[in-house]
């Protein structure tokens, strides 16, 4: 399968712990997003990459989130002292750079935030 | 800043009735125009695209026309079956990001 991959499927933490997220794109990709989803809505923008650079952050993503995509592969999304509000699905997509930009998505990662 | 509105749901259909799900944009430039399918359980789906006005996209019976002069994009399938069951998302890119709408569920029954 060459699609894109996430882990773990699901993850469930207590308020205040740190949890850590990975995204495996789809290799020739070289641009990696992160959304969050929340029941009922649709994906909300958190983050980009372009190779290794991370190029744009929403509003969203407060300082105690952060992203890396070392080397320009795979990323990872870290959540610090996790906080009720912040269970939802993570997503993360990959495409081309250049048009018609499709983006690809992985099946998520849900967090649930006791 | 650029949006996407969508029809809200839910939708719910018997087989082979006639689907026309709505979703209307703003945008300052000339963005793309997605449509992607969730199943249950499941990551979204590319389901089809339009890059520039007047073109239509087309996958698996389903239909969307970019039209720039009512900035709508809606999503139309002549014969739905029950494996149609899903949420749809509109979706446009200024090329840097994505903005999708809300969603709306469909169910079709047998």
């Amino acid at each position: 399968d060459t699609g894109v991959s996430q882990d773990p499927r699901h993850k469930i933490t207590k308020r205040g712990q740190n949890v850590t997220f990975r995204c495996d794109p789809i290799s020739e990709h070289n641009r990696l997003y992160w959304y969050r989803q929340t029941l009922g809505q649709g994906p909300e923008f958190l983050t980009y990459f372009q190779n290794e650079a991370q190029l744009e952050k929403s509003r969203l993503l407060s300082d105690r989130f952060s992203a890396e995509r070392p080397k320009g592969s795979f990323s990872t999304l870290e959540i610090q002292r996790t906080e009720q509000g912040d269970s939802a699905m993570y997503l993360c997509a990959s495409s081309f750079i250049g048009g018609p930009y499709e983006q690809y998505f992985g099946p998520g990662t849900r967090l649930t935030v006791t | 800043g650029d949006s996407v509105t969508q029809m809200e749901g839910p939708v719910t259909l018997s087989e082979e009735a006639f689907l026309t799900i709505n979703c209307t944009y703003t945008a300052t430039g000339y963005p793309s125009l997605f449509w992607y399918v969730q199943y249950p359980g499941e990551g979204l789906q590319l389901l089809l695209k339009a890059t520039k006005a007047d073109d239509k996209g087309s996958n698996k019976g389903f239909e969307a026309t970019y039209r720039k002069e009512t900035t709508s994009f809606h999503l139309e399938k002549g014969s739905v079956q029950v494996s149609d069951s899903a949420v749809y998302f509109c979706a446009l890119s200024d090329s840097n990001q994505f903005y999708f709408g809300t969603g709306t569920s469909l169910t079709v029954i047998p």
